[in-house]
């Protein structure tokens, strides 16, 4: 069964320095997002991209952060400048269909644990 | 977002049926119920979702009442592989999944 792959599963990272976070989707698979999962608490939203373009972010989701596709398989998650709040679990996940289809589910990556020193 | 409400966890025996009840009472015409459960140390996973019919599928089944404002996933029988958080959501014209507290699903051998 295919499934979203991420990179690395764990990284250590200096607080200020900048990080990137690899997910390959699910090949057919049209929509990208990330989630974050702060220790022991929710599964939080970050951002939707469909197109190339960011098509939902939430308020966690500021300037210090952007996305990319940089070719027809990998999607990317960069921190600009990390902050010790910013150690969590990351989640990339990517689902099939056209438009806003509240039919498709998300098929999640297992994380990339983020530890920021 | 349309709020759900969950036991925060069940316990159950191996081998065993498991229902696990979720309260979605200002649910709207257009949301679907989706299920995901977590697994520990992995990421969330799709389990099922329907809209106002019973569902069933290779993992569990979704029961909903007629007036919508409850569902129940039923997992038919335990297995020690089960024991994960189970997160009923609502999902209508939106891109997110926004996940709640869950509840912690823990099966006995």
């Amino acid at each position: 069964e295919p499934e979203v792959t991420q990179t690395p599963s764990h990284q250590v990272t200096q607080m200020g320095q900048e990080v990137i976070l690899r997910c390959v989707p699910i090949s057919n698979h049209l929509y990208f997002y990330w989630y974050r999962q702060i220790l022991g608490q929710k599964v939080e939203f970050l951002v939707s991209f469909y197109n190339n373009e960011i098509s939902e972010k939430s308020e966690i989701f500021d300037d210090q952060f952007s996305v990319e596709r940089p070719d027809g398989s990998n999607f990317t998650l960069k921190i600009r400048s990390t902050k010790l709040e910013d150690s969590a679990m990351y989640f990339c996940a990517s689902s099939e269909g056209e438009g806003l289809d509240s039919n498709q589910p998300q098929h999640f990556g297992d994380g990339t644990r983020l530890s920021i020193l | 977002d349309a709020k759900t409400t969950q036991p925060n966890s069940m316990e159950s025996n191996e081998e065993e049926p498991v229902h696990l009840p979720c309260n979605h009472s200002t649910i709207s015409g257009t949301d679907y119920i989706h299920w995901y459960r977590q697994l520990p140390s992995q990421g969330p996973e799709y389990v099922i979702h329907g809209l106002t019919s019973n569902v069933n599928n290779r993992m569990a089944s979704l029961a909903i009442a007629e007036d919508r404002k409850s569902s129940t996933l039923i997992l038919h029988r335990a297995t020690l592989r089960d024991a994960a958080v189970y997160y009923c959501i609502l999902r209508s014209n939106d891109y997110k999944l926004s996940f709640g507290a869950g509840t912690t699903v823990t099966v006995r051998a």
